[in-house]
């Protein structure tokens, strides 16, 4: 079956400093890859995303390489912020099955001024 | 657009009652999805509809869950009866349906359950 694996946390850094969020899975076909940030009392919302290896997605400073080698799709940023405080959710989507999403459990990250 | 749009936002029931969770999706979107999401068991996938159509129900916890799609622009998710244990937050996400390949899906600020 298909699923995706993301490191436990909380994950818990000083500002500025570097983030990485690991996340593997395993998938019956060829994914698109995805991250998902959920703020505070919000709602899901897609940060990035990759549809084929060796693309890599960016927004808001967060980047990611989906690495079919190593079934990798792991989230990086130089220097975070206390605004980027929240949960993180990896996902995974395979183009026979419509638009489910299969999601990882989410890393919380705590940014500390 | 007003994104999804999901009622009551807060929901307070006592054990035995009947709770109905409400959603109206992007104007335009034909899939929908329903999502439960704990402490314990992290965002879980209930059920989700294309083109009003169940699809994959296949997580719904028991019997006891049940939801419709009458139209386009309304879902309903309902618990009779409720226990302690349905208490988490639950979302309600929508996606336009492409003709191949994924399609964001769009989350409401979902509704916080809580059975005593």
């Amino acid at each position: 079956g298909n699923s995706v694996t993301q490191m436990e946390g909380p994950v818990t850094l000083s500002e500025e400093a570097f983030l990485t969020i690991n996340c593997t899975y395993t998938a019956t076909g060829y994914p698109s890859l995805f991250w998902y940030v959920q703020y505070p009392g919000e709602g899901l919302q897609l940060l990035l995303k990759a549809t084929k290896a060796d693309d890599k997605g960016s927004n808001k400073g967060f980047e990611a390489t989906y690495r079919k080698e190593t079934t990798s799709f792991h989230l990086e940023k130089g220097s975070v912020q206390v605004s980027d405080s929240a949960v993180y959710f990896c996902a995974l989507s395979l183009n026979n099955a419509g638009n489910m999403l299969t999601f990882g459990g989410g890393t919380r990250l705590m940014v500390k001024p | 657009d007003a994104g999804v749009i999901q009622s009551p936002r807060h929901e307070v029931t006592e054990m035995g009652q009947e709770v109905t969770l409400r959603c109206k999706p992007i104007s335009g979107h034909n899939s929908l999805f329903w999502y439960r999401q704990t402490m314990m068991r992290g965002l879980e996938l209930l059920i989700y509809f294309n083109n009003n159509v169940p699809i994959d129900d296949s997580g719904m916890p028991e019997d006891r869950f049940s939801a419709k799609m009458p139209n386009a622009s309304f879902s309903t998710l309902k618990i009779q009866p409720s226990e302690p244990r349905d208490s988490a937050v639950y979302f309600c996400a929508s996606s336009p349906l492409g003709s191949g390949g994924y399609n964001e899906q769009f989350f409401g600020p979902g509704t916080r359950l809580t059975v005593l």
